[in-house]
C-alpha cells in the first residue's frame, strides 16, 4: 500500500543482536497492527496500538506508536533464529479499513 | 469453529476458468477483510464488509473479481475468466471492529 512504508525490506541479522522495524503512514492512524508472517501461512498477530504514544511488549518483541500516530516501530531485542519471518504492520483507518505495508523480512543467522 | 476458516487451500485453475473462494469467519464478527498476496509482498487489500455490506471494493483488481456476503457471515470471492497474473494467496481476516483481526490460512491459487 503506498499509505503505508515499511522499512526495511529485509534484515539479516546475528543471533543475540537487537533489531527494528519501522512503519510510516501518510495519514493518520486510527490504529496500527503487527503481524508476522512464516512462508506459506497465515498471519499471527503481534499487537495492536491505539492511541498515540502507546508502547506494548510481548516477550522480546516492543512495539511503539508516536504521539502524531503516524509512525511505529518494531523492535526485537537478542534476537533468536525463531524470531525470523515477514513482519507485516497493518493499518486502520477511520473507516475500519485495514492496509498493510510491503513487509520486513527477517533472517537471523545463528 | 474456533478459527476463520478458507478453503480450498490449493485450488490450480486452468487460464479462462472462474474460480470461488470461500471464507469461514469467526462467529459473530462483523468486519470481513479479503487480500491478495504475491509471493514476497505484503497482503494487498481487496474488498471489505461490514455484516452483509461491501463498504470498500476499491482494491478489486478488475471486473472479474466479485466477492459477496449475503448474510453477514460467510463470504465468497469469485473469479471468472482467471488469468495467469491471478495466481496468489488470498488471505481473509475477520474482526468485532477495530481490534485484533484473525486471518485465516489463506487459499493458494495457481492459473496454469
Amino acid at each position: 500500500s503506498q499509505e503505508l512504508e515499511q522499512s526495511p525490506q529485509s534484515l539479516i541479522v546475528q543471533e543475540g543482536k537487537n533489531l527494528t522495524i519501522n512503519c510510516t503512514s501518510s495519514k493518520t492512524l486510527y490504529g496500527l497492527y503487527w503481524y508476522k508472517q512464516k512462508y506459506g501461512e497465515g498471519l499471527i498477530f503481534l499487537m495492536m496500538l491505539q492511541k498515540g504514544g502507546e508502547e506494548k511488549s510481548h516477550e522480546k518483541i516492543t512495539a511503539k506508536l508516536d504521539e502524531k500516530k503516524q509512525q511505529s516501530s518494531l523492535h526485537i531485542t537478542a534476537s533468536q533464529p525463531s524470531h525470523a519471518g515477514i513482519y507485516l504492520c497493518g493499518a486502520l483507518y477511520n473507516n475500519n479499513d485495514m492496509r498493510f505495508g510491503a513487509g520486513t523480512r527477517l533472517t537471523v543467522k545463528p | 469453529g474456533a478459527g476463520v476458516s478458507q478453503s480450498p487451500r490449493y485450488k490450480v485453475a486452468k487460464r479462462g476458468q472462474d474460480v470461488a473462494l470461500r471464507c469461514d469467519p469467526i462467529s459473530g464478527h462483523v468486519s470481513l477483510f479479503w487480500y491478495q498476496q504475491a509471493l514476497g509482498q505484503g497482503p494487498e487489500f481487496l474488498t471489505y464488509f461490514q455484516n452483509e455490506a461491501q463498504l470498500d471494493k476499491s482494491g478489486l483488481p478488475s471486473d472479474r473479481f466479485f466477492a459477496e456476503r449475503p448474510e453477514g457471515s460467510v463470504s465468497t470471492l469469485k473469479i471468472q475468466r482467471t488469468q495467469q497474473e491471478d495466481s496468489a494467496v488470498y488471505l481473509c481476516a475477520s474482526s468485532l471492529g477495530p481490534a485484533e483481526a484473525f486471518f485465516g490460512q489463506g487459499t493458494r491459487l495457481t492459473v496454469v
